[in-house]
C-alpha cells in the first residue's frame, strides 16, 4: 500500500523560508520510473504544479515561481523535500505530494500552510 | 506553458445519468493527460491516466478518450459519491498544468 504524508510549519511569516517533507510509504524512490511532485491549492482554487524529484535526481520546477523552489530526497528515509524561499502571503495553501507514475497516482492529505505577518 | 481549458465550470446532473467533462490543451500533448476528482476537504485522486487508462481500484463507470488537443471524461450511471470537483492535468510539458476544474452536483 502506497501512502504518503507531508509535513511542514503550519504558520510562517512573510520572507521567510518554508520547509515541506514528504514522507512515504510503499515505493522507493531509487527505483526506475519512479517519482514525487510537490503540487499546492489555495483554499477554494485550483491546484497548481509547483516541482518534482525522479529516481535519477532529475529535478523539474515551474518557472512561475521563480527561482524560489528547491526540491530533493533522501532515498534511504523514504523522504521527499521542497523549499520555498521568501514567501509572501499568495503561498497560503495545502501543500500536497504526490507519486508521480505517469499520473499522480496516490496523494498525501496535505499540509495547510499560512503565511501571515 | 501549456494552457488547459476545461467545461463546463459546473455541472448539475441527476442520478443515473451520464455527464461529459471536456479538456481542451492550447497544444498537442499526446494523450499526456490525466483526470483526477477531488472530494469536499479530500485530497485529488487519480482516476483517469494516459487520456483514457483507468486508474487502479477506480469503478468502470468512468472512461476518459480524446487525442491531440481535446480530451473528455465521461461518467456512466452517475453516483451520489461521484460529487466532486474534476480537474484534468497534461503531464507532456513541464511546467505540468492543471484545469481549472469543474464542481458537479447532484440535481
Amino acid at each position: 500500500q502506497v501512502t504518503l504524508k507531508e509535513s511542514g510549519p503550519g504558520i510562517l511569516q512573510p520572507s521567510q523560508t518554508l520547509s515541506l517533507t514528504c514522507t512515504f510509504s510503499g515505493f522507493s524512490l531509487s527505483t526506475y520510473g519512479m517519482g514525487v511532485g510537490w503540487i499546492r491549492q489555495p483554499s477554494g482554487k485550483g491546484l497548481e504544479w509547483l516541482a518534482n524529484i525522479w529516481w535519477d535526481d532529475d529535478k523539474y520546477y515551474n518557472p512561475s515561481l521563480k527561482n524560489r523552489l528547491t526540491i530533493s530526497k533522501d532515498t534511504s528515509n523514504n523522504q521527499a523535500f521542497l523549499k520555498i524561499t521568501n514567501v509572501d502571503t499568495a503561498d497560503t495553501a495545502t501543500y500536497y505530494c504526490a507519486r508521480e507514475l505517469p499520473g499522480m497516482d496516490a496523494w498525501g492529505q496535505g499540509a495547510s500552510v499560512t503565511v501571515s505577518s | 506553458d501549456i494552457q488547459m481549458t476545461q467545461s463546463p465550470a459546473s455541472l448539475s446532473a441527476s442520478l443515473g445519468e451520464t455527464v461529459t467533462i471536456e479538456c481542451r490543451t492550447s497544444e498537442d500533448i499526446y494523450s499526456n493527460l490525466a483526470w483526477y476528482h477531488q472530494k469536499p476537504g479530500n485530497s485529488p485522486q487519480l482516476l483517469i491516466y494516459d487520456a483514457n487508462s483507468l486508474a487502479d481500484g477506480v469503478p468502470s463507470r468512468f472512461s476518459g478518450s480524446g487525442s491531440g488537443t481535446q480530451y473528455s471524461l465521461k461518467i456512466n450511471s452517475l453516483q451520489s459519491e461521484d460529487v466532486a470537483s474534476y480537474f484534468c492535468q497534461q503531464y507532456n510539458n513541464y511546467p505540468y498544468t492543471f484545469g481549472a476544474g469543474t464542481k458537479l452536483e447532484l440535481k
